[in-house]
C-alpha cells in the first residue's frame, strides 16, 4: 500500500505570493489533516478534513485554507505569503477520526 | 489552553545506553497520548498510543508509560542504537467537534553516539 504522498517536496516563493500544496492519503483513508512545523514552534495543527468537510481548525489566520476532494485528496492554500510562513508542512491521513495517523514526508516551503 | 511540555529539549547518549524523554501535559478532555519518532527531513512515525486506562505500552525497545493522575508520560528507550537518533514527539489529543484535536510537544532531540 502506498503511503501518504505530498507534492511538491520543496518550494520557494516570494512574499505576497500564494501557494497550493497537495496531499494524497493512503488508499481507504478518509481523514486528512495538515500541520505546520517550524524550529521555534514545533508541530502545530492547521486543520482536518473528513469526507470533504472541515472537522477542526487550529489557530491560524484565514490566509491558510484547505479543501478535500471526493477521492480524499486534499490541498492546502496559503495566500499573501509572509516570511514567517517558511516551514515544513506535513499532511497526515487516517482511516477514521480516532485511528492512527500516518504522515507524509512533508513540503518544505521557503518564503523569500 | 492545552499544552504539552517535553524534557529534556535534547539528549546525547552513547550507543547501548538507555534514556527516558519526559512529557507533561495539560489537555482537557484527555482522549489519548501518542509518542512519535521523527527522523530529520521525514514525517513523524507513531511508536505508541495510550488511552486513559492504560499506563504502559511497549513497542520493541520503546516502552511508554502514562500517569493520568499527574498528567505525565515517559518514553523509555532501551539499549539505544545509532538509528534511534531522531526527535521524539509527545502528542496528546482531546475530543472536540466530533473529532480529535492534537496538541504537540516540541520534542526531545536524541543523538546517539557510537
Amino acid at each position: 500500500k502506498a503511503g501518504v504522498t505530498q507534492t511538491p517536496r520543496y518550494l520557494i516563493k516570494t512574499r505576497g505570493q500564494q501557494v497550493t500544496l497537495s496531499c494524497s492519503p493512503i488508499s481507504g483513508h478518509r481523514s486528512v489533516s495538515w500541520y505546520q512545523q517550524t524550529p521555534g514552534q514545533g508541530l502545530q495543527f492547521l486543520f482536518e478534513y473528513f469526507s470533504e468537510t472541515q472537522r477542526n481548525k487550529g489557530n491560524f489566520p484565514g490566509r491558510f485554507s484547505g479543501r478535500q476532494f471526493s477521492n480524499s485528496r486534499s490541498e492546502m492554500n496559503v495566500s499573501t505569503l509572509e516570511l514567517g510562513d517558511s516551514a515544513l508542512y506535513l499532511c497526515a491521513s487516517r482511516q477514521g477520526l480516532n485511528t492512527e495517523a500516518f504522515f507524509g514526508q512533508g513540503t518544505r516551503l521557503t518564503v523569500v | 489552553k492545552n499544552q504539552v511540555e517535553q524534557s529534556p529539549q535534547s539528549l546525547i547518549i552513547l550507543e547501548g545506553k538507555n534514556c527516558t524523554p519526559q512529557c507533561n501535559y495539560t489537555v482537557s478532555p484527555f482522549s489519548n497520548l501518542r509518542w512519535y519518532k521523527q527522523d530529520t527531513g521525514r514525517g513523524p512515525v507513531s511508536l505508541t498510543i495510550m488511552t486513559f486506562s492504560e499506563n504502559t505500552k511497549s513497542n520493541g525497545r520503546y516502552t511508554a508509560t502514562l500517569d493520568a493522575d499527574t498528567k505525565q508520560s515517559s518514553l523509555h528507550i532501551t539499549a539505544s542504537q545509532l538509528s534511534d537518533s531522531a526527535s521524539y514527539i509527545c502528542v496528546v489529543s482531546s475530543r472536540g467537534g466530533g473529532s480529535y484535536i492534537p496538541t504537540f510537544g516540541r520534542g526531545t532531540s536524541l543523538i546517539v553516539h557510537p
